[in-house]
């Protein structure tokens, strides 16, 4: 089946750095979702991309769908303390299925 | 955004017992709900998928019989964990879709139930 590979599994920062992490696919899909999960609590959506190649701003977030609708990219800006968590990117095809990355987890340094 | 609720948030049942988890779209008409099992530190892995008023949809290794789904409104769909076992214990979570038709459709998720088995 799909499988979406998404890297780094975790990261360590100081507040206020940028970040970047990407997912790929081995096959394409025609929506790229970007989540964020909290301990103990359900996926809330980012960002939702549709259409290759576009790219997508919310807040201090920017998603792309890559172009070979194959990856995806989400960079954080000027990173917060409430930015912790897991990061999921998640690929759809029409029948609705959300196939699931593994996350990327992200820690901030005192 | 929309809102999605599951109740209960937590249970702890004894080997051997039956569990329903409740999930709500609050304010929209979900025509498709899903349900999730998360385990720690893992990605989430969908379990099947319900429509309203028809028969859930099964992925490949997930006992039906096992996780009995009723999707019994636009706006309820309740998971079945029968004769729970400690190896059914984790993190479930499902989601609700709805949207304009021919558009792209979007899950909302619920905050998911931790369910620790005995």
């Amino acid at each position: 089946g799909q499988q979406l590979n998404q890297s780094p599994q975790s990261m360590f920062i100081q507040e206020g750095e940028d970040v970047s992490m990407n997912c790929t696919s081995s096959s394409i899909f025609n929506t790229w979702l970007w989540y964020k999960q909290d301990p103990g609590e359900g996926p809330v959506l980012l960002i939702a991309l549709y259409k290759a190649g576009e790219l997508t701003s919310n807040g201090r977030l920017t998603a792309q769908f890559g172009i070979t609708r194959k990856d995806s990219f989400l960079n954080i800006s000027a990173s917060i303390p409430s930015d912790v968590g897991i990061y999921f990117c998640a690929g759809s095809n029409r029948d609705d299925k959300i196939i699931f990355g593994k996350g990327t987890r992200l820690h901030i340094l005192p | 955004g929309a809102v999605v609720s599951q109740h209960p948030s937590r249970v702890i049942c004894k080997s051997g017992t039956s569990v329903k988890i409740e999930c709500r779209s609050l304010d929209f008409q979900a025509t498709t709900m899903f349900w999730y099992r998360q385990f720690p530190k893992k990605s989430l892995m969908l379990m099947a998928t319900s429509n309203e008023g028809s028969k859930a949809t099964y992925e490949q290794g997930v006992e039906k019989d096992k996780f009995l789904i009723n999707h019994a409104s636009l706006t309820l769909s309740t998971l079945t964990v029968t004769s729970a076992h400690p190896e059914d214990s984790s993190f479930y979570i499902c989601s609700a879709a709805g949207g304009l038709a021919g558009g792209p459709v979007e899950q909302f998720f619920g905050p998911g139930t931790r369910l620790t088995v005995l």
